[in-house]
């Protein structure tokens, strides 16, 4: 299965700044999705990156919150910006594996101060 | 309606025992994909098993079963000889749309505490 390096894995941010995660791949892959786990809740979909496109985001979230860049097959980021006490979660980067499911980045876990 | 819904949002074992964390799933579609990851405290999700719906026989992966259920929609999982590594957050998933589906639903887990 695919190899996700996500970094970075933690950081404290002032708020009003932007932070950016990268993600690498081990492998080429197709599409890449981000999601965010706030503080003791379950997994929500940001967004879907496909390589040569703009990113399809889900309902609640927008491109000038969290743009995405997908410049390669390997390769993704996803940038906070502007952000807030309430950005402050887990962020996950996941690719699929085909019929048996979705391989996870280590996540990042973002305070806002 | 929910998805994904995981009715336990923290259990307790006794280390070497069995536990069984609950799921169901609501879903219209034929082809479909059940999963459970697992979650400590570092934040990295972990794929433990998975069941497709055409499959007739519950997965397992070592000491991870799935009880898979399928006129009740249900799709639990049976961890046996609990150990003090198995204490996280566990998720149970869903993706519909077959193989290629990209629709991914996540319970809201359930928090596992083994207990030597």
């Amino acid at each position: 299965s695919a190899v996700i390096s996500q970094k970075p894995s933690r950081d404290i941010c002032q708020r009003g700044t932007s932070l950016t995660i990268q993600c690498q791949v081990d492998s080429q892959v197709t599409m890449m999705f981000w999601y965010r786990q706030q503080p003791g809740q379950s997994l929500t979909l940001i967004a879907t990156a496909n390589q040569g496109s703009e990113a399809t985001y889900e309902s609640g979230f927008v491109i000038d919150k969290f743009p995405i860049s997908r410049p390669n097959l390997t390769f993704s980021t996803l940038t906070v910006s502007n952000m807030s006490p309430e950005d402050s979660s887990i962020y996950l980067c996941s690719v699929g594996q085909g019929a048996r499911g979705y391989t996870f980045g280590s996540g990042t876990r973002l305070t806002v101060v | 309606a929910q998805k994904i819904t995981q009715t336990q949002p923290g259990m307790f074992v006794q280390e070497k025992e069995a536990v069984t964390l609950d799921c169901t799933y609501d879903t219209s579609d034929q082809s479909y994909g059940l999963f459970w990851y697992k979650q400590p405290s570092s934040g990295e999700m972990i794929f433990l098993i998975y069941q497709g719906s055409y499959d007739e026989q519950n997965a397992t992966e070592g000491r991870y079963s799935l009880n898979f259920q399928k006129a009740r929609k249900s799709a639990n999982l049976v961890i046996s000889a609990s150990q003090l590594g198995d204490s996280a957050m566990y998720f149970c998933a869903m993706r519909e749309g077959g193989w290629t589906g990209n629709q991914f639903y996540f319970g809201t887990g359930t928090s596992l505490t083994v207990i030597p």
